[in-house]
């Protein structure tokens, strides 16, 4: 199994900031088939990212995500108050099962 | 627009069985791949099952094989999880989601607004 870190745990920003999340996997992602997303309070997920720095349809600019092997990040450029919540990362490669990172929370300072 | 409803949940207690049921729309059910997410109260999210659009290939969590069955039925446009022998580890709500394009079907981009298991005795 694949084992997804992230960090930091929490960040604490205030808006207009720029956010940089990290995601390190146990060993390479095959094809660099990693999902970032986000889930706001009593919310489903909300896909961001997939295929590592592919933008899902809607999702704005600021977010972009980068990296490759096992070391990914997820970056906002500038904080808008909607976008405070808890991100997840997914690897989804040929190494079954697929996993989720544990998440990390982005408060407002 | 495409819209997931799952329905089924509930209280169990452990040892017991229930069945969800995740009724699709807006989207042809029939060339999409489906995936079940849980997650625990107060927890992160745990992909649990994958099945495929047609010839279905299937794919099960370590923590579910054995206890859980995904199905499908393309002319109802539902999937289904039977889950049996539950335990209070299985606890959470479950996400019906479907599965992108990308890579090997286990991202999703839609998902619906979660049905909640609670095991307890």
């Amino acid at each position: 199994e694949i084992v997804l870190t992230q960090s930091p745990g929490t960040l604490s920003l205030s808006p207009g900031e720029r956010a940089t999340l990290s995601c390190r996997a146990s060993r390479s992602v095959s094809s660099n088939y990693l999902a970032w997303y986000q889930q706001k309070p009593g919310q489903a997920p909300r896909l961001l990212i997939y295929a590592a720095s592919s933008r899902a349809t809607g999702v704005p600019d600021r977010f972009s995500g980068s990296g490759s092997g096992t070391d990914f990040t997820l970056t906002i450029s500038r904080l808008e108050p909607e976008d405070f919540a808890v991100y997840y990362c997914q690897q989804y490669g040929s190494s079954l099962p697929w996993t989720f990172g544990q998440g990390t929370r982005v408060e407002i300072k | 627009e495409v819209q997931l409803v799952e329905s089924g949940g509930g209280l169990v207690q452990p040892g017991g069985s229930l069945r969800l049921s995740c009724a699709a729309s807006g989207l042809i059910f029939s060339s999409n791949s489906m995936n079940w997410v849980r997650q625990a109260p107060g927890k992160g999210l745990e992909w649990v099952s994958y099945i495929s659009s047609s010839s279905p290939t299937i794919y099960y969590a370590d923590s579910v094989k054995g206890r859980f069955t995904v199905s499908r039925d393309n002319t109802k446009n539902s999937v289904y999880l039977q889950m049996r022998d539950l335990r209070d580890e299985d606890t959470g709500v479950y996400y019906c989601a479907r599965a992108t394009a990308s890579g090997w079907g286990g991202a999703a981009d839609y998902w619906g607004l979660g049905t909640l298991v609670t095991v307890s005795s």
